[in-house]
């Protein structure tokens, strides 16, 4: 069936690092993409999507891109903050439901 | 503005109890509702989610149940907790999900003894 496969952590850099944390999905169709972000002590909320193929997300200066050829849609920030530090989920949606990956824990260290 | 409520936010339940779990939204109509498990290791699981009164889909066969009797209301039920149930509950509602996101509720925790 469908489902969203992404990099297992936690994974732990220094700030002012690159991030790139992967995901790849499996589906039929062509689903939308989502990265969500948990803080600690926060519910999970939209870090940035892409409804199409070759769509950017971005926010917060992080960007995404939508791979159809790889079915990829890897997480990357040029420049991590100690604020970045938090859990971050993959997910894809297509009819009706939204599917989520494990979830990947991010560590930035001062 | 769109708010969602989910409660109790922390249950503590004998094996055997039965369980209910309560959500609903407010400031919009005709929301896609849904149920997730959040595990550890496991991330968010979909359990079930309905695009209408009346219309539930179940992701996961389980020992659980969901119903919606209203538009904006959404319930999560169980006749006979397991131990396996313990977990961290949400609740999450969106408008439409190729182009929109999800909004999820304060969670609620079980715990089953």
């Amino acid at each position: 069936g469908d489902s969203v496969t992404q990099m297992e952590g936690p994974v732990t850099l220094s700030e002012e690092a690159f991030l790139t944390i992967n995901c790849t999905y499996t589906a039929t169709g062509y689903p939308s993409l989502f990265w969500y972000v948990q803080y600690p002590g926060e519910g999970l909320q939209l870090l940035l999507k892409a409804t199409k193929a070759d769509d950017k997300g971005s926010n917060k200066g992080f960007e995404a891109t939508y791979r159809k050829e790889t079915t990829s849609f890897h997480l990357e920030k040029g420049s991590v903050q100690v604020s970045d530090s938090a859990v971050y989920f993959c997910a894809r949606g297509r009819d009706d439901k939204i599917i989520f990956g494990k979830g990947t824990r991010l560590h930035i260290l001062p | 503005s769109q708010t969602i409520h989910q409660w109790p936010a922390t249950l503590v339940q004998p094996v055997g109890s039965p369980l209910s779990l309560e959500c609903t939204v407010e400031g919009t109509s005709n929301p896609n509702l849904y149920w997730y498990r959040q595990a550890a290791g496991r991330g968010l699981q979909l359990l079930f989610y309905s695009v209408g009164i009346g219309q539930i889909s179940s992701e996961v066969p389980q020992n659980l149940s969901a119903s919606r009797p209203q538009d904006r209301q959404f319930i999560l039920s169980s006749k006979k907790l397991l131990l396996s149930d313990s977990g961290f509950y949400l609740c999450a509602w969106s408008v439409a999900v190729n182009t929109g996101e999800l909004f999820f509720g304060e969670g609620s925790r079980l715990t089953v003894l």
